[in-house]
């Protein structure tokens, strides 16, 4: 069964300062995906890494995947009031079509 | 772009009462799933289907059907609800095929058992 904890599942942080998200997961996959949820809104995809040291980055947000470590990252530079919202990551089974979600981590970035 | 739609948006139902969410996509996308979200846990897979016709257990499936008899459609039941399944609800779909591209999602169903 697969397993997918991320770490810390809250988070705040001043406005300018930077810090990462870290997504790990259990069994062998290289289909990862970072998700943003705004309070009572639906899911926004943000990244979807392919393969083994897929980054991609958007604005300040930049994620990375390490498949041998099992490890996702999500850094943040230069945190905005903005960026405040509930980060996702998401694995896909090798045999494809399910996702399995980890918990959430919920970043409150403060004046 | 309608995208992916959810039919209700919020619901309060009674113990006991039975309901159907609808799910509808507009992207002709081949997989639909369902997810519940409770506070804390993350998304949880409560069923999914491949096609239409076609449906397969998640993560979570006790308490709930299934079907999909069209390709755009995928509904949710609950036979006999408890307060248990008082959730957030969300529907998503993709193409096959299409891993390079994320799951897309409704904008969720606020059900509430009493």
């Amino acid at each position: 069964e697969l397993k997918v904890e991320q770490n810390p599942l809250f988070l705040s942080m001043q406005e300018g300062k930077n810090y990462t998200i870290y997504c790990n997961y259990s069994t062998t996959s290289d289909r990862l995906y970072w998700y943003r949820q705004d309070p009572g809104k639906s899911l926004e995809s943000l990244f979807v890494l392919l393969s083994n040291g897929a980054v991609k980055q958007e604005g300040r947000l930049m994620a990375s995947l390490d498949t041998k470590a099992r490890l996702s990252t999500l850094h943040i530079t230069a945190a905005v009031h903005d960026l405040s919202a509930t980060y996702f990551c998401a694995v896909e089974e090798t045999s494809g079509s399910r996702l399995t979600f980890g918990e959430g981590t919920q970043l409150t970035v403060n004046p | 772009n309608a995208g992916v739609t959810q039919t209700p948006k919020f619901r309060v139902l009674k113990t006991g009462q039975s309901m159907t969410l609808l799910c509808a996509q507009d992207m002709n996308h081949e997989y639909m799933y369902w997810y519940r979200q409770d506070p804390g846990m993350g998304l949880r897979l409560i069923h999914y289907s491949v096609g239409e016709g076609t449906t397969a257990k998640g993560e979570v499936p006790d308490g709930y059907n299934v079907s999909r008899l069209k390709k755009q459609n995928f509904l949710l039941g609950l036979e006999s609800a408890a307060p248990s399944q008082t959730s957030v609800y969300f529907c998503a779909s993709r193409g096959a095929g299409q891993s390079h591209q994320p799951q897309h999602f409704g904008d969720g169903t606020r059900l509430s058992i009493l």
